[in-house]
């Protein structure tokens, strides 16, 4: 299977920086993904790695290695709205050639003032 | 610019009636995917498509059925609807196979009694 695993809550303070991790089994792995899922709402996406390194964006960046099949995701000057649930997706190649994005179960964040 | 849209937003069924879940969406995506999202499992694939006219199998396949007869429209079929399908559903869609973006719709919460 994909197994990708990330903790299931985490908790931080307003302004702070919190990291969020994900692994996930490498056997066709072709890249990660971050999403951002609002209580109620439908998830937005948040970055994309594909290559090991880090990838920044305003206040949140994604990092990746893949020969560790590890990612984390970071969250810097924390405010309240960051308060969700975050998701880590892993995107494999099947036979056919075609690509699957399999998501983990979730990290919800509670960001406290 | 509509996006991704579903409907109906809430629905409730009786035991073994059937439904379709209804997905369209307005950006000419060739990718259009549903996923169910339940407490504690996160986000997991249903079916997928790659293009009009072509289906294939996600995660947990059992119980729904899929067409895709026009770009535009990814309809998610129950045919005999089970207590263990309650759960909120997700229709996403994607630019290209790469599925380096996913635009998700608001979603469909469903309750099978």
């Amino acid at each position: 299977g994909q197994n990708i695993d990330q903790p299931t809550e985490m908790t931080a303070t307003e302004g702070a920086i919190v990291q969020i991790n994900c692994t996930y089994q490498t056997s066709g792995f072709n890249g990660l993904f971050w999403y951002q899922q609002h209580a109620g709402e439908a998830p937005t996406f948040l970055s994309y790695n594909v290559l090991d390194g880090l990838e920044e964006k305003g206040r949140f960046s994604s990092f990746l290695s893949r020969s560790k099949g590890y990612s984390y995701l970071l969250l810097k000057e924390l405010q309240m709205k960051d308060s969700a649930s975050y998701l880590c997706a892993v995107r494999f190649m099947f036979s056919g050639g075609y690509n699957k994005l399999i998501f983990g179960a979730g990290t919800r964040l509670a960001v406290h003032p | 610019n509509a996006g991704v849209t579903q409907t109906p937003k809430f629905q409730v069924l009786k035991t073994g009636q059937s439904m379709t879940l209804q997905c369209a969406q307005d950006m000419n995506h060739e990718y259009m995917s549903w996923y169910r999202q339940d407490p504690g499992m996160g986000l997991r694939l249903i079916h997928y498509s790659v293009g009009a006219g072509i289906t294939d199998q996600g995660e947990v396949p059992n119980g729904y059925n899929v067409s895709r007869s026009t770009t535009e429209d990814f309809p998610l079929r129950l045919l005999s609807a089970a207590p263990s399908q309650t759960s909120v559903y997700f229709c996403a869609s994607s630019p290209d196979r790469d599925l380096r973006k996913l635009f998700f719709g608001s979603g469909t919460q469903l309750s099978v009694l």
